[in-house]
C-alpha cells in the first residue's frame, strides 16, 4: 500500500529554513491525478493547510504562507519537499506530508494517505 | 478562529449515536465537497469520509457523513470506546484567497 515517510532535522534556529522532505513507497509520484501535500498541526491546535505539488512542479500555496514556502519534487527519488523561510516559534509544528486525490477543476480534493509526521521546533 | 465552525467538545456512551456539525459558507462548504479525518491520539488523521458521505473502504459503515447547503455533518452510531478521538472537517475555499481549510476539531469523549 501506498506510504509516506517525513524526515528532516527536529529543531530549528530563529529566522533560519525549515527543510523537510517526503518519502513514497508504494506508488510513483510521477503518476498523474494526485496532489502531494504538506499538511501542519501547532502543539495542542488543528490542522493548517500549507500547499501541494503537482509531479509536473506546478505548485499551489497557502496564501498566509506563500511568501514563505516553497515546495519541491524528485521524480527520481520519488520525494517531494518543504522549504519554510524565516521560521519563528510560531512554526513550530507537527508536519505531515500527505496524498491529495485531485477533485473536481483540479483543486485540492482528500487527503489519503498521510505521513505519521514529525515535529519541528524552532528554537534557539 | 477557524472559517469551518465545529463544536469543541461532543461525548456520548458506549451504543450511543452521536453527530458532529460543521458550518461553513457559500464559498467552501455551499460550493465543494466536504471530508472528515479521525485523529486518534497520538497519531496522525486518517480519512474517514471523501465527497460528502463516501466511505474509503476499511472505514466502518457506523460513520457516515451529509451535507446540506453550507453545513455538514458527521455521525456516528453504535459508539465504541475506540472512536475517542479529534474529528476534522475539510473542504476548498474558493474565494478571492482560495485554499484548503480545516474545522476546528471536536472533541469526541465515550463516557
Amino acid at each position: 500500500q501506498v506510504q509516506l515517510q517525513e524526515s528532516g532535522p527536529g529543531l530549528v534556529k530563529p529566522s533560519q529554513t525549515l527543510s523537510l522532505t517526503c518519502t513514497v513507497s508504494g506508488a510513483s509520484i510521477s503518476n498523474g491525478g494526485y496532489h502531494w501535500t504538506w499538511i501542519r498541526q501547532h502543539p495542542g491546535k488543528g490542522l493548517e493547510w500549507i500547499g501541494y505539488i503537482y509531479y509536473s512542479g506546478n505548485t499551489y500555496y497557502n496564501p498566509s504562507l506563500r511568501s514563505r514556502v516553497t515546495i519541491s519534487v524528485d521524480t527520481s527519488a520519488n520525494q517531494f519537499s518543504l522549504k519554510l523561510t524565516s521560521v519563528t516559534a510560531a512554526d513550530t509544528a507537527v508536519y505531515y506530508c500527505a496524498r491529495d486525490r485531485e477533485g473536481r477543476g483540479g483543486v485540492p480534493g482528500w487527503f489519503d494517505p498521510w505521513g505519521q509526521g514529525t515535529l519541528v521546533t524552532v528554537s534557539s | 478562529q477557524s472559517v469551518l465552525t465545529q463544536p469543541p467538545s461532543a461525548s456520548g456512551t458506549p451504543g450511543q449515536r452521536v453527530t458532529i456539525s460543521c458550518s461553513g459558507s457559500s464559498s467552501n462548504i455551499g460550493s465543494n465537497t466536504v471530508k472528515w479525518y479521525q485523529q486518534l491520539p497520538g497519531a496522525a488523521p486518517k480519512l474517514l469520509i471523501f465527497n460528502n458521505n463516501q466511505r474509503p473502504s476499511g472505514v466502518p459503515d457506523r460513520f457516515s457523513g451529509s451535507k446540506s447547503g453550507t453545513s455538514a455533518s458527521l455521525a456516528i452510531s453504535g459508539l465504541q470506546s475506540e472512536d475517542e478521538a479529534d474529528y476534522y472537517c475539510a473542504t476548498w475555499d474558493d474565494s478571492l484567497n482560495a485554499l484548503v481549510l480545516f474545522g476546528g476539531g471536536t472533541k469526541l469523549t465515550v463516557l
